[in-house]
């Protein structure tokens, strides 16, 4: 199973929107609306920011929205803050019963 | 408050066995899925495992496939990871995670601080 693909980095100014992608194929993101999107601030654990493509956990920020469309999902940020300042990953479930990670993208605020 | 705390990690030969443990509290441990994800020092998550509630669902990256067993124990509400035949590229931060496996709310929700595994003569 191949790693969802991921930009390695994106940048933004503080009260932009950026946008990371994440592409798959049609045996998982293309396949399923079982993508989620992790935050993980240097030296910490990943935490649970989108699931089910579109959905916020309860506490997350509402500035924190998802997308799909074909085999891409896509995660977007607005109004950029210093916080938001992280890595961040995609994961979907597969056709394989099994899950996929993205490489994932560092993001930047400038 | 739910949390889950990894245990076990260390430095072990290549070849040689390892195994981890997830303590689960603040939740009703045996109503979730449960999984293991690594992540390699300066590199992505990478999925590892993962296990039902009742533990009769098992599967595996087969990166591990053959090597590796995750368990569970849902009278001590503990998570394990057998880990044998162990090369470098084992090398990696394990977390716990719980993994919520509902028709409306799939992902890994709640994680563990995670254990460091090192893979070195």
């Amino acid at each position: 199973q191949s790693a969802l693909t991921q930009p390695a980095s994106v940048s933004g100014s503080p009260g932009q929107s950026i946008t990371i992608s994440c592409t798959g194929t049609s045996s998982d993101v293309g396949d399923y609306n079982y993508v989620s999107w992790y935050q993980q601030h240097s030296g910490t654990a990943p935490k649970l920011m989108i699931y089910d493509v579109t959905n916020r956990p309860s506490g997350v920020s509402n500035r924190f929205s998802g997308s799909k469309s074909a085999n891409t999902a896509s995660l977007t940020i607005s109004g950029l803050q210093a916080e938001d300042e992280a890595d961040y990953y995609c994961a979907s479930y597969t056709r394989s019963n099994t899950w996929v990670f993205g490489g994932g993208t560092k993001l930047t605020v400038l | 408050q739910v949390q889950l705390v990894e245990s076990g990690g260390g430095l072990v030969k290549p070849g040689g066995s390892l195994r981890l443990s997830c303590a689960a509290s603040g939740f009703t441990f045996s109503d979730y899925y449960m999984s293991w994800i690594r992540q390699a020092p300066g590199k992505g998550l990478e999925w590892v495992s993962y296990i039902s509630s009742s533990g009769n669902t098992i599967y595996y990256a087969d990166s591990v496939k053959g090597r590796f067993t995750i368990s569970r124990d849902n009278v001590k509400h503990l998570l394990y990871l057998q880990m044998n035949s162990l090369r470098a590229e084992d090398t990696a931060i394990y977390y716990c995670a719980r993994l919520r496996y509902s028709g409306s709310y799939i992902a890994f929700d709640i994680w563990g601080q995670g254990t460091m595994v090192t893979v070195s003569s």
